[in-house]
């Protein structure tokens, strides 16, 4: 059974500390492996997708990070605006058809950005 | 970019009643639509697999009779939630493919149910 545990389950931080969100997983072939952010009452907004170990993405003050157990993602002088829940998910191959695109969530890490 | 719609954001309703919870792909065609449920604090857990024309798959432990979908169209599929109880409560959020191949979904921005 597919599973994602995220750490720690809620991080305050104060307006430029920079820190990391864990995500472990254990899957049985990995597809690839999925950071969403979800505002409170909205639906999870996309961010990365990273398929193999070594592989890094960035967008803004975000970077995702991937090995074969686990992915960082990693807030550089994070901002008010960065405050969100972020989600990990894990796609596997081990469905076939429609099922390829099911994902299995942790879930979240609440970030907090302190002025 | 790609945009799934849901409607309506947010539901009041009383214990018995049906509630119908539209989720539309805007600009591109959806063949597969997947439906999740998320309860305060915990994992978006998927509900059920939408397919155009065809039935709904149901994960484990989900009522067929209670979670009807129907996915009449390439770019609509409904959730139905019949005779609702409290219990029922939660935030409901469609996605569906890219269609680019990348494993990647396109969520809605999701409807909270309260039934009372």
């Amino acid at each position: 059974e597919d599973q994602v545990t995220q750490s720690p389950e809620a991080l305050r931080l104060q307006e430029g500390e920079s820190s990391s969100l864990n995500c472990s997983y254990t899957v049985s072939g990995l597809r690839g492996l999925f950071w969403y952010r979800q505002d409170p009452g909205k639906g999870p907004e996309f961010l990365f997708t990273l398929y193999s170990a070594g592989e890094e993405k960035e967008k803004e003050r975000l970077k995702a990070t991937l090995t074969k157990k686990e992915s960082f993602l990693h807030i550089t002088a994070p901002k008010p605006e960065d405050s969100a829940t972020y989600l990990c998910a894990v796609q596997a191959y081990s469905y076939s058809g429609a099922g390829s695109y099911q994902l299995t969530f942790g879930k979240g890490t609440k970030l907090s950005v302190i002025p | 970019g790609a945009v799934v719609s849901q409607h309506p954001s947010r539901v009041i309703c009383k214990s018995g009643t049906s509630v119908k919870i539209e989720c539309r792909s805007l600009d591109f065609q959806a063949t597969t639509m997947f439906w999740y449920r998320q309860f305060p604090k915990q994992s978006l857990m998927l509900m059920a697999t939408s397919n155009e024309g065809s039935k709904a798959t149901y994960e484990q432990g989900v009522e067929k009779d209670k979670f009807l979908i129907n996915h009449a169209s390439l770019t609509l599929s409904t959730l139905t939630v019949t005779s609702a109880h409290p219990e029922d409560s939660s935030f409901y959020i469609c996605s569906a493919p890219s269609g680019e191949n990348t494993g990647e979904l396109f969520f809605g921005e999701g409807s909270r149910l309260t039934v009372l």
